[in-house]
């Protein structure tokens, strides 16, 4: 699985909206990019995922360069119970999940 | 409904102890999971586990074994529990392997403190 590589952290204001750069330039053509978060204390939470196009859904939206090697999970309107790590993580749809690992993720914190 | 279930939720004991956590996961989905987060919060797989296939992490020492009693449970048995044991345990699952996109789904952790 090709590796990932995020910013430790990041602030945000509450309703504004948050991207969040994910790089992975090692990316092979049929390997998807995942995006989870853990809040605090919790278990990681599956937020979105994608191969080629951008993807929305009720939680966020990720956007992914045209040559793949970079994503962007964009929350649109951050509120305070965003704050949490962001993992990125890219894995193909064969290859099982015991050879794939959550990196450091990015601190996401949203401020008042 | 709770979707993956972890048993119990904070475990105190004594080193060289051995001890047990129990997962279960009413999604119907084939695969289980075994994750590590220590006190730096990476989160690492320990366990990948179907009715065909079991993934170690060639790391994790073999003190640790996962025991799947049927699809729906994985429980994580730790024998001569060490310090360095310490940490949070989350159990999480998915659909089949190979099936294509497999997002995960976690449970809410279980907090090991060896003393």
């Amino acid at each position: 699985d090709a590796k990932t590589t995020q910013p430790p952290s990041m602030d945000c204001a509450e309703g504004r909206a948050a991207n969040l750069p994910c790089n992975h330039s090692t990316i092979s053509g049929n390997e998807y990019v995942y995006w989870y978060r853990q809040i605090h204390s919790q278990g990681p939470q599956y937020i979105i995922h994608g191969l080629k196009n951008n993807e929305t859904n009720e939680m966020a939206s990720l956007i992914i360069t045209e040559d793949r090697k970079s994503s962007t999970l964009i929350l649109p309107h951050a509120t305070l119970r965003d704050t949490a790590v962001y993992y990125c993580i890219v894995r193909g749809p064969n290859t099982n999940a015991g050879k794939s690992t959550f990196g450091d993720g990015t601190t996401l914190t949203v401020k008042p | 409904d709770t979707a993956v279930s972890q048993t119990p939720k904070y475990l105190v004991t004594q080193m060289g102890n051995d001890k047990s956590i129990k997962c279960e996961q009413n999604l119907g989905h084939d695969t289980m999971y075994w994750y590590k987060q220590d006190s730096k919060k990476f989160l690492k797989i320990m366990f990948s586990y179907n009715n065909k296939e079991l993934i170690i992490n060639e790391t994790v020492p073999n003190r640790f074994s996962p025991k799947s009693p049927d699809k729906a449970h994985l429980n994580l048995h730790i024998n001569s529990l060490e310090l360095g044991d310490s940490a949070v345990y989350f159990c999480a699952s998915s659909r089949e392997e190979g099936t294509g996109v497999n997002e995960q789904f976690f449970g809410p952790g279980t907090r090991l403190t060896v003393l």
